[in-house]
């Protein structure tokens, strides 16, 4: 089955306890990127990629890192969580070139205290 | 600037239709998405229209493109409530998409 895969669902952890967001597509897209949501700001774009080893910044880069040292997998990592990046965040994924929209995971909710 | 806008909130009755609307400020897009999120779910595409066409219809879908005024909007016909979730409209630049807030769609039996 065609699908993006993050993991984990849930987390809560403590302020300043580096974590990694694991995501994994199996479509052999180009495209994958991560978005966190919060109410009313609707979807905001935190990272991209367009291909292996070129990574760009999105609209709210500050505060995370990402890596594409392989097509199907694309972590996202907060350093020093603080509780502003409390969220739900996705991955998705996409061919380049192609006006099919995404294929999104199914979200990790993140909480940080 | 790149915002895309939508209105928070709509409620209709079951078997009514729907018009979800959407402004965007960026005349350079290339394609227009809506995608719907069901409560703990991600994002799952709807459909999608090129920049040139004015409208698109889809089984019970219609989406209408008014380029002039930067404004997409989605008509579901005959809105069940299984249709009840929160509906985003995007917009594909060059490198990136850019999501509106999203329009909350409660269906009332």
């Amino acid at each position: 089955e065609a699908q993006v895969t993050q993991n984990p669902r849930y987390l809560i952890t403590v302020t300043g306890k580096k974590l990694t967001v694991t995501c994994s597509q199996n479509m052999n897209h180009e495209y994958m990127s991560w978005y966190r949501q919060d109410p009313g700001l609707g979807l905001r774009q935190i990272y991209y990629s367009m291909n292996v080893e070129v990574t760009d910044k999105g609209d709210v880069p500050e505060g995370y890192k990402v890596s594409r040292k392989e097509k199907r997998n694309f972590p996202l990592i907060l350093e020093s969580p603080s509780p502003n990046q409390t969220s739900l965040y996705f991955c998705a994924s996409r061919p380049t070139g192609d006006p099919s929209g995404y294929t999104f995971g199914s979200g990790t909710r993140l909480t940080v205290v | 600037g790149e915002d895309v806008e939508q209105s928070l909130f709509l409620s209709v009755r079951e078997g009514d239709s729907s018009v979800i609307n959407c402004t965007y400020t960026d005349s350079s897009s290339t394609y227009l998405y809506w995608y719907k999120q069901e409560p703990g779910a991600g994002l799952q595409l709807l459909t999608y229209i090129f920049s040139n066409m004015d409208m698109k219809q889809d089984q019970r879908l219609t989406v209408l493109l008014n380029k002039k005024d930067k404004h997409l909007s989605l008509r579901i016909a005959d809105t069940q409530t299984g249709d009840s979730a929160i509906y985003f409209c995007a917009r594909r630049g060059y490198q990136k998409v850019t999501f509106g807030t999203g329009t909350k769609l409660q269906v009332i039996p």
